[in-house]
């Protein structure tokens, strides 16, 4: 089953704030984030493992609620280089390999 | 090498062709992935290597799609008898062996069907 993604586009000013949510109906076992600009391919930004973590870099960061079966993605001061379509996937099993259902996607355009 | 290489980058067929797509991934990522991604969707699970073994074939869409890696590295997906739905762009992905790892994906082939 296909997570969902919330919102389905996003137009953010330079140095603004964004959340991007994920969702399943399904128990997770972890949940990647990719970032895809126009063209290319998509670019591993993070995974979380069940158990809630949160995890971040640089002015992204993550966070993942097993028991919501939950994963949103945080943009704080957005720039530029920001804008790209994300991707949530989800893992529903411990198979020793990572089998990701990915999302519809969030497009996100920063703007001057 | 230094990415994931996929040729040909464009291919072009006519629906009834064969064609073989192929994937390069990088050296020493033991899981091999191939996806499909629709025009504005999210990538689509179709096939999974680790090393030579191909041990989830759960996505591919019927009987025309094969896959193989002989020698566990580089990897062909085949599809037969194509048929315009076929159309698409086809993305490789491997990682390294572990859980804490995420995708590095290819560039993708595009593939249309006329």
């Amino acid at each position: 089953q296909q997570p969902v993604q919330s919102p389905q586009a996003v137009i953010l000013r330079e140095g603004e704030d964004a959340v991007i949510n994920c969702s399943s109906s399904k128990a997770l076992y972890s949940v990647h984030w990719y970032r895809q600009k126009h063209g290319e391919a998509p670019v591993f930004l993070m995974i979380l493992l069940k158990g809630g973590e949160q995890k971040g870099h640089d002015k992204i960061s993550a966070s993942f609620n097993e028991k919501k079966q939950q994963s949103s993605l945080y943009l704080t001061a957005s720039q530029l280089s920001y804008s790209g379509t994300y991707f949530c996937g989800t893992e529903y099993q411990t198979g020793g390999y990572q089998k990701v259902t990915f999302g519809t996607g969030t497009k996100l355009q920063v703007i001057p | 090498g230094a990415g994931v290489s996929q040729s040909p980058r464009y291919k072009v067929t006519k629906r009834g062709q064969d064609v073989a797509l192929r994937c390069d991934p990088i050296s020493g990522h033991v899981s091999l992935y191939w996806y499909r991604q629709a025009l504005g969707q999210g990538p689509e699970f179709l096939t999974y290597f680790n090393y030579e073994a191909q041990q989830d074939k759960s996505g591919l869409p019927n009987d025309r799609f094969s896959a193989e890696r002989p020698e566990g590295s580089i990897s062909t997906l085949t599809i037969q008898r194509t048929e315009q739905r076929d159309s698409a762009m086809y993305r490789c992905a491997s990682s390294p062996p572990g859980s804490n790892y995420g995708y590095t994906f290819g560039s993708g082939t595009r593939l249309t069907v006329v």
